[in-house]
């Protein structure tokens, strides 16, 4: 079991350029997370998915977009790059919404000038 | 929304001694206290968590402590050793519906050999 894989693990990118981060599970879980992680602001939620096809907005979602085409797959998307959105990204997974613990990849470091 | 309120953002301690991490919540519906332990360059890692049935939960050298009526709860490592050394971050949700954690902002825990 790999887990929670992301995937690039880091990437630089100008003012305006976009891009797409990949996270993939293989716990078959349902539920699953991107966060971003800001020193001194701990772990905020950016969007999520309670299941293949569902997305929704979490407390920090301007700016990104999400799909959950597949159950396995969560995708981040940047459409235009800003440097307010340097920062190191996490996607994480959990069996169902009731609480199960949340299993975290390991990051993506991204830089914007 | 909930707001989690955590301190100290940095705790140094020598090996062997304790040390206690503390949190406040601010919704009284959240229910479920979970902690993380985030190591460099990895994802957080849930050690302990802690429902509002029960007022204390250890697991080895680790506890968690809850007090409802005052919206706080806390983390405590005992005999500690440096591998115990990371970020540690509490969370906070309610248990209904599609609910998701809310982090606080995490504390570097450094323990000195």
């Amino acid at each position: 079991n790999a887990g929670v894989t992301q995937t690039p693990k880091f990437r630089v990118l100008k003012t305006g350029q976009s891009m797409t981060l990949l996270c993939a599970q293989d716990m078959n879980h349902e539920y699953m997370y991107w966060y971003r992680q800001d020193p001194g602001m701990g772990l905020r939620l950016i969007h999520y998915s309670v299941g293949e096809g569902t997305t929704a907005k979490g407390e920090v979602p301007d700016g990104y977009n999400v799909s959950r085409l597949k159950k396995q797959n969560f995708l981040l998307g940047l459409e235009s790059a800003a440097p307010s959105q340097t920062s190191v990204y996490f996607c994480a997974s959990s069996y169902a919404g009731d609480n199960s613990p949340l299993h975290f990849g390991n990051g993506t470091r991204l830089t914007v000038t | 929304g909930e707001n989690v309120e955590q301190h100290p953002s940095t705790l140094s301690v020598q090996e062997g001694d304790s040390a206690v991490i503390k949190c406040t919540y601010s919704d009284s519906a959240s229910n479920y206290f979970p902690w993380y332990k985030q190591e460099l360059g990895k994802g957080p890692q849930l050690i302990i968590d802690i429902r509002s049935n029960v007022g204390e939960k250890k697991d080895q050298r680790i506890a968690v402590t809850l007090n409802k009526t005052a919206k706080h709860f806390s983390l405590h490592i005992t005999e500690t050793q440096p591998e115990d050394s990371a970020v540690y971050f509490c969370a906070a949700s309610p248990n209904s519906g599609y609910s998701t954690l809310t982090f606080g902002k995490g504390t570097m825990l450094l323990v000195s050999p």
